[in-house]
Formats: structure tokens, C-alpha cells, sequence
């Protein structure tokens, strides 16, 4: 069974740009979750989504938003880039959701120039 | 939201056992009870969850204290694969509490 995968691995932008990350989850999957690593932070939610709606949201600003499609793959966007959003993003599926296990991917990390 | 105390770091020997403690005084009810660990270079990996009673699973136990206020992971023979960090995570029904603190690094020597 193919785990989840995140597309890019690496990315860089400069601040001002905007960026799209990928996330395809486990076959069967519905629930997709988006979390930011830092040093400084540590692993941070930032939303879930869930048939295509998102269900719930972390404390980051409205820069951060995401989507779902038909088949679960899901998109998250960062807008007008800052030098703090250099960071690891990580994604996760479940089946139904936060309270079940959730399978990660191995992330994609952004650097802001 | 419940807060977790976790040690930041403990460190075993190769086959021996490992109990990972965490403080969640201020958790509900209806909170579960999580651990995820996370290797190096690698995303989080889901390791057990509990609510009320121990659980077992084939990757380790899960000791839950009566009043619920702290919780045990068992890693019953450390190896080297078992060094990350390891994170509790109480989890409320309404899924919108799910936040890792700053976890236990564990150190397994051979």
C-alpha cells in the first residue's frame, strides 16, 4: 500500500512569492491534515480537511490556506511569503480523521530567501 | 487545550526496556491519549493511542493512570530504530486539539 506522498521535496522562494504544495494521501483516505515544523515551534496544525471541506483550523494567519479534491489529494498554499515560513511542511491522512491514526509524509521543505 | 510534560530526553540500552513518561493534568474526559514518534529525517509515525485502559499494540504499550492525568509509553526491547522523539498528545472528540508539544528525544546506546 503506498504511503503518503508530498510533492515537491525541496523548494525555494523568495519572500513576496507564493507557493503550492502537494499532498496525495493513502488510497482510501478522506481526512488529510497540514502541519509546519520548526526548530523554534515545533510541529504545528494548521488545518484538516475532510471530503473536500475543511473541518478543522490551527492559529496561523489567512497567508496559509488549503484545499481538498474529489479524490482526497489536497493543495496548501502560502501567500506573500516571509522569511519565517521557511519551514518543513508536513502532511498526514486518516481514515476519518484527527482521532485516528494518522500516516505522515516525509514533508517538503521550504526555504525563503 | 491539555498541556503535556514530557522529559526532553532520555537515553537506554540496546534490548532493554523503556518507559516514556508524560504529565496531561489538565485533560478532559473525552480526551484520548496519543503518541507519535518521529525519526530522524522522517515525518511523525503513529505509535499507539488509548483512553482509558492499557493498550497494547506490536510496536508498544500504553500504561494510562487511573485519574488519567499521566500516561506511559513501553518500548518493551529498545533498539537502535527506536531513537527519535517521542510526543504525547491528548486529543479532545471535537478534533480540534491536536498539537505536539516539544516531546522526549530518546538516546538508545548499543
Amino acid at each position: 500500500k503506498a504511503g503518503v506522498t508530498q510533492t515537491p521535496r525541496y523548494l525555494i522562494k523568495t519572500r513576496g512569492q507564493q507557493v503550492t504544495l502537494s499532498c496525495s494521501p493513502i488510497s482510501g483516505h478522506r481526512s488529510v491534515s497540514w502541519y509546519q515544523q520548526t526548530p523554534g515551534q515545533g510541529l504545528q496544525f494548521l488545518f484538516e480537511y475532510f471530503s473536500e471541506t475543511q473541518r478543522n483550523k490551527g492559529n496561523f494567519p489567512g497567508r496559509f490556506s488549503g484545499r481538498q479534491f474529489s479524490n482526497s489529494r489536497s493543495e496548501m498554499n502560502v501567500s506573500t511569503l516571509e522569511l519565517g515560513d521557511s519551514a518543513l511542511y508536513l502532511c498526514a491522512s486518516s481514515s476519518q480523521g484527527l482521532g485516528q491514526p494518522q500516516h505522515f509524509g516525509d514533508g517538503t521543505r521550504l526555504s525563503i530567501l | 487545550d491539555a498541556k503535556t510534560t514530557q522529559p526532553n530526553s532520555m537515553e537506554s540500552n540496546e534490548e532493554e526496556p523503556v518507559h516514556l513518561p508524560c504529565n496531561h493534568s489538565t485533560i478532559s474526559g473525552t480526551d484520548y491519549i496519543h503518541w507519535y514518534r518521529q525519526l530522524p529525517s522522517q515525518g511523525p509515525e503513529y505509535v499507539i493511542h488509548g483512553l482509558t485502559s492499557n493498550v497494547n499494540n506490536r510496536m508498544a504499550s500504553l500504561a494510562i493512570a487511573e485519574d488519567r492525568k499521566s500516561s506511559t509509553l513501553i518500548l518493551h526491547r529498545a533498539t537502535l530504530r527506536d531513537a527519535a522523539v517521542y510526543y504525547c498528545i491528548p486529543e479532545g472528540g471535537n478534533f480540534n486539539k491536536f498539537y505536539f508539544g516539544s516531546g522526549t528525544k530518546l538516546n538508545v546506546k548499543p
